[in-house]
């Protein structure tokens, strides 16, 4: 049961173009979703998170939008550059569920110079 | 260096043995994930522990047990090891247990490569 589903493992952009990384959930009681990006031999690191209650949040070059109708969230990076290369995960939170995150698979981001 | 601290960071092991993987939480922290990642896959939740006490479990084999010690490392066990147990296996910490204001999610370690032969 993938209740957060990433559905492009892969995505290539150009450097300075904008990144759209996209990410659909079943779960209509998550409330609260949140970004990880993973490089190589790491741990995955937070990123920008948004609450149910908001359709966007900024922060610098990153821009995350929430679409509640229609289950979908999507990471906007903006220029992207080299160093967002990188595995991104979508997780989400429901408000039980003593704080358990739901990861999807990942998409791969690979920024070409 | 996220201050969550797992080891070994890589273990080759045959089928059929048994294995504990540890992880230190970040200063202050009180709750500990265990995430498992195989080849292609998500993070896949197997358990939480918070202050010493199992607060929630996934989809964690029979085969595979946890425990959270006074000092707040933790354990991961695996006995009876297949192939298809191979993966990546991180540990996570919070500061509590529910949600709170300013929540960021989890931070997690480096992981422990696990290869089974």
């Amino acid at each position: 049961d993938q209740q957060v589903k990433q559905n492009s493992p892969s995505l290539s952009v150009q450097e300075g173009r904008i990144s759209i990384l996209n990410c659909d959930y079943t779960n209509s009681m998550f409330d609260y979703f949140l970004w990880y990006k993973k490089y190589p031999a790491e741990g995955p690191t937070f990123l920008i998170s948004i609450s149910s209650i908001k359709d966007k949040n900024e922060d610098g070059r990153f821009t995350v939008f929430l679409n509640k109708s229609a289950k979908h969230l999507s990471l906007h990076i903006v220029p992207s550059q080299p160093g967002d290369s990188a595995v991104y995960f979508c997780a989400a939170s429901a408000p039980q569920g003593a704080q358990k995150l739901v990861f999807g698979q990942g998409t791969r981001l690979t920024i070409n110079p | 260096d996220s201050g969550v601290t797992q080891t070994p960071k890589h273990l080759i092991t045959a089928t059929g043995q048994r294995v504990t993987l540890r992880c230190s939480p970040r200063s202050g922290d009180l709750s500990v994930y265990w995430y498992q990642q195989s080849l292609d896959q998500g993070l896949q939740f197997l358990i939480q522990y918070y202050n010493g006490e199992e607060r929630a479990k996934g989809n964690i084999l029979e085969r595979f047990s946890a425990q959270q010690f006074p000092d707040l490392h933790s354990e991961l066990n695996l006995s009876s090891l297949e192939l298809g147990d191979s993966a990546l296996y991180f540990c996570a910490s919070s500061v509590g247990v529910g949600r709170h204001r300013g929540f960021y999610g989890y931070t997690f370690g480096s992981g422990t490569r696990l290869t089974v032969v």
